[in-house]
């Protein structure tokens, strides 16, 4: 069993707001990443880290950004939330030992009222 | 552009039938091709493929790749209704080093009673 955590796993707050959605992993993983997923629809990766002090933006372009301090946290913060955030995020990680095989976070359900 | 395409979009079936799910794709550099099952969370690991025609098995579930024809398919034997999910194919792009997924925009299996 993968050991990744995600907070909050439901939130919903109002227009302007700011966010900020935690990801943990324990198990020493150098990459890692942020996946949005409309409800029905496909994943897309919108930031990954390869390390400390490493984050790039995925291939689906997001107004929210990362940070990568420690290697076990990875947040992303939305500065100024709108409906059109209102998504689930989830996080994922990678280890060197199994390959390619990533393991996902349980998610956070956003809503942008 | 780099793609997966999963069919059927959606398939219902009665408890005791055998499904295949079938996954194409087209990817510049393929590494892997890795199976996931969600349900209202975040995708779990099922299968991850790297060689043709291989078979990978784990209980009724089994998998296998084609290079040559860029396809896989997921069987489920016997099905049961804890079986109904979302069944997502991704390939990792072998382009960087972080083995980024390009995901298909799933399966959805209902099993009923």
């Amino acid at each position: 069993e993968a050991d990744i955590y995600q907070t909050p796993r439901y939130l919903v707050i109002g227009t302007g707001k700011k966010i900020t959605l935690e990801c943990s992993q324990t198990m020493g993983h150098d990459k890692m990443y942020w996946y949005q997923q409309d409800p029905g629809m496909e994943l897309h990766l919108i930031h990954y880290s390869y390390g400390v002090n490493s984050t790039e933006k995925g291939d689906l372009s997001s107004e929210s950004t990362v940070s990568r301090i420690r290697t076990e946290h990875f947040p992303l913060t939305l500065e100024s939330a709108r409906p059109s955030h209102t998504s689930q995020y989830l996080c994922a990680s990678q280890g060197e030992g199994l390959g390619n095989t990533i393991y996902f976070g349980e998610g956070s359900w956003l809503t942008v009222v | 552009e780099d793609k997966v395409v999963q069919s059927p979009l959606s398939l219902v079936v009665h408890e005791g039938d055998t499904v295949t799910l079938n996954c194409s794709y087209e990817v510049t550099n393929f590494r892997s091709l890795l199976w996931y099952k969600q349900e209202k969370k975040a995708p779990t690991f099922l299968f991850m493929l790297t060689s043709s025609g291989i078979e990978k098995k784990s209980g009724r579930l089994s998998s296998i790749l084609d290079k040559k024809e860029l396809f896989s398919i997921l069987n489920i034997t016997a099905t049961q209704t804890g079986d109904s999910a979302v069944y997502l194919c991704a390939v990792a792009d072998g382009s960087s080093n972080t083995g980024k997924l390009i995901f298909g925009q799933g399966t959805t299996l209902q099993v009923k009673p």
